[in-house]
């Protein structure tokens, strides 16, 4: 079974440019998160899907960040205008349901605003 | 809000060597992850401990819950080079949006040195 996949793996991008990560979740996976690691901190929660719907966004920074799930499947986050401190490392997970459910992340994908 | 305090952030030892990594939270969860990330992968679930005194062990690492003192630890015995990773704890939090989200601890890198 394929695991959860992210591309780009890398992307830089100079400020005021847009930049769309894309998460693929495992298969048959409802639920699906966002999280950023900025440099020397902690892992933050951006949102959550269930299917399609947005369960909680309310780690998304501000309104510059967009993210989708066209289907219920991939995802999408679109940072536009990129600024500098939006660069960090954006893991997506998935699981089949919400709690107890375990979630499974992907590689991330480094983003680096000059 | 709930935070998690990992220590040392950093970790250099020896071949051979024990140690243990600390995470301390400041309020109740249901469960508690330690997760394995080598540089450029997935976040890989090592162990989930779900109530107090639960203590689980895979190979050189083991894993132990106190939530009376909100503590777990990540206990590593004769350390070999294969360990040299980064190792994150997280908590799992409802949020006021009804979403079960993770929260991290910064991450202790650790180094095992030959």
């Amino acid at each position: 079974e394929a695991g959860v996949t992210q591309f780009p793996s890398h992307s830089v991008i100079e400020k005021g440019q847009t930049v769309t990560l894309r998460c693929d979740p495992i298969s048959g996976h409802d639920n699906l998160y966002w999280y950023r690691r900025v440099m020397g901190k902690e892992i933050k929660f951006l949102l959550h899907f269930v299917k399609e719907s947005k369960q909680d966004e309310s780690g998304m920074p501000n309104n510059r960040f967009l993210a989708e799930r066209t289907g219920g499947t991939y995802s999408t986050l679109k940072v536009q205008p990129a600024e500098l401190e939006d660069s960090g490392v954006y893991f997506c997970a998935s699981s089949p349901a919400s709690f107890p459910y375990e979630q499974y992340f992907g590689p991330g994908t480094r983003l680096t605003v000059t | 809000e709930l935070k998690v305090e990992q220590n040392p952030l950093f970790l250099s030892m020896q071949e051979g060597k024990n140690y243990t990594i600390y995470c301390n939270y400041s309020t109740t969860s249901d469960r508690l992850y330690w997760y394995r990330q080598d540089p450029g992968k997935s976040l890989e679930s090592l162990f989930v401990l779900l109530s107090n005194g639960a203590v689980k062990q895979e190979g050189r690492l083991m894993a132990s819950l106190d939530t009376k003192a909100r503590l777990s630890t990540l206990h590593i015995t004769a350390a070999v080079h294969d360990l040299s990773a980064t190792y994150f704890c997280a908590l799992v939090v409802l949020s006021g949006a009804g979403s079960y989200q993770l929260t991290f601890g910064k991450g202790t890198k650790l180094s095992v040195i030959p």
